[in-house]
């Protein structure tokens, strides 16, 4: 299992960017994925998760602000991020449903840098 | 939301001990819980989940337990690579929120 995220950076405040989490290993289609971030020196805070069908659920802090997707096709999970805050600066990692249950993160990518600064 | 409390923050032992991280829920959460390893610099690393079963690959020396709103996770025989941040996490509703953390260092 191999997830690798990629479309972090600089942005400013209230602009959007987009992350991706290519995955590989796996039958990307057959698992949930989820969204989980984590700002400098600090804990986990757990953003959203997209289910096998499609199904969404997300965190409040970034609940009409955020979306997960998924593109089977090309095995790839996104997140859009727009009206970005401050306290969005965080490093954002993909991680994979275990085999047995769906909260397990079972594997995770190595996570992508988010800075929102003016 | 369900709110997730650990203790403690940080504790310090030494190589061979047995140490202990509590985890409180706000509610019942009946056993669906997960525990995660993160090393400085790296990604979480699943321990076990449903309070006490464990992750492929996870050393027995991990263990966890609890019920209801009280959970804990187990480490015996401390090893060189076992100090690192741990962290619970709720898993029973959205949001899966997690703890804010123990961090196990080396006495």
């Amino acid at each position: 299992v191999q997830l690798v995220e990629s479309g972090g950076g600089l942005v400013q405040p209230g602009k959007s960017l987009k992350l991706s989490c290519s995955a590989s290993g796996f039958t990307f289609s057959s698992y949930g994925m989820h969204w989980i971030r984590q700002a400098p020196g600090k804990g986990l805070d757990w953003v959203a998760y997209i289910s096998s069908s499609s199904g969404t659920v997300y965190a409040d802090a970034v609940k009409g602000r955020f979306t997960i997707s998924r593109d089977n096709a090309k095995n790839t999970l996104y997140l859009q991020l727009n009206s970005l805050k401050s306290e969005d600066t965080a490093i954002y990692y993909c991680a994979r449903s275990s085999n047995y249950v769906y909260y397990g993160l079972g594997y995770w990518g190595q996570g992508v840098m988010v800075t929102v600064s003016s | 939301d369900i709110q997730m409390t650990q203790s403690p923050a940080s504790l310090s032992a030494s190589l061979g001990e047995t140490v202990t991280i509590e985890c409180l829920a706000s509610e019942d959460i009946y056993d669906i819980l997960a525990w995660y390893q993160q090393k400085p610099g790296k990604s979480p690393q699943l321990l076990i989940y449903d309070a006490s079963s464990l992750h492929t690959g996870v050393p027995s020396r991990f263990s966890g337990s609890g019920s209801g709103t009280q959970y804990s996770l187990k480490i015996n025989s401390l090893q060189p690579e076992d100090f690192a941040s741990y962290y619970c996490q709720n898993g029973l509703s959205a949001p899966l929120t997690f703890g804010s953390g123990t961090k196990l260092e080396i006495k």
